[in-house]
């Protein structure tokens, strides 16, 4: 099936770090979400963006839905241990349907 | 108000059995998604139901998989004569009607272990 594709695949940096992410597919979604995803745990929705070009923050983080609608990315600033995860970004096309998952990003942060 | 509520939360099957996951959506979303994840990949779609209807599933298995959500009680997914290539985590989540996006929320989740 359809999967976005999410770089890099995994990132370890040293506490206090900016860590930057992102997802490219090969067609348009109006909707493009990013989740963090903790062991053992469900996906947890970080931000949500909705109109192409746009920037939107949630505290440390920072995502972009891309102008060709094709693409996202997702910053985040000064890195600390609890962010240690997995990062999903995710496509959606129609209200009420499906959403396309990439692959993740693990992320691991030194202290 | 409680989140999307799955269980169990792990499950053990032999080869050849049935598996019933459950989930108990959040209060007033209507809509269920079940997603699988496989180790170290995303997550894959495999259902999409409203109460009494399936309406997309295109992400089903053709074979041994089912689904359904009740007018009453939880949605159930359904694997039967499970095989080692089933174990797996799913996933539910649930939506509003009027979903635009950052309603929908997930479960933690069943893993599913076959032996």
């Amino acid at each position: 099936g359809q999967q976005l594709n999410q770089s890099p695949q995994s990132m370890f940096i040293q506490e206090g770090e900016d860590v930057s992410m992102n997802c490219t597919s090969s067609s348009i979604f109006n909707t493009w979400l990013w989740y963090k995803q903790d062991p053992g745990e469900g996906p947890v929705l970080l931000i949500a963006l909705y109109k192409a070009g746009e920037l939107t923050s949630n505290g440390r983080l920072t995502a972009q839905f891309g102008i060709t609608r094709k693409d996202s990315f997702l910053n985040i600033s000064a890195s600390i241990p609890s962010d240690v995860g997995i990062y999903f970004c995710a496509g959606h096309r129609n209200q009420g349907g499906k959403l396309i998952f990439g692959q993740g990003t693990e992320l691991s942060v030194k202290p | 108000n409680a989140g999307v509520m799955q269980n169990p939360r792990h499950l053990v099957r032999r080869r050849g059995q049935e598996a019933r996951l459950r989930c108990s959506p959040m209060k007033g979303h209507s809509h269920v998604y079940w997603y699988r994840q496989l180790p170290e990949e995303g997550l894959k779609f495999m259902v999409y139901l409203q109460k009494e209807n399936i309406i997309d599933e295109s992400g089903m298995p053709k074979e041994r998989f089912s689904a359904e959500f009740p007018k009453e009680g939880p949605s159930i997914l359904r694997i039967q004569q499970v095989v080692r290539g089933d174990s797996a985590a799913y996933f539910c989540a649930s939506s509003p009607p009027d979903w635009a996006g950052t309603e929908a929320f997930f479960g933690q989740g069943t893993r599913l272990t076959v032996v």
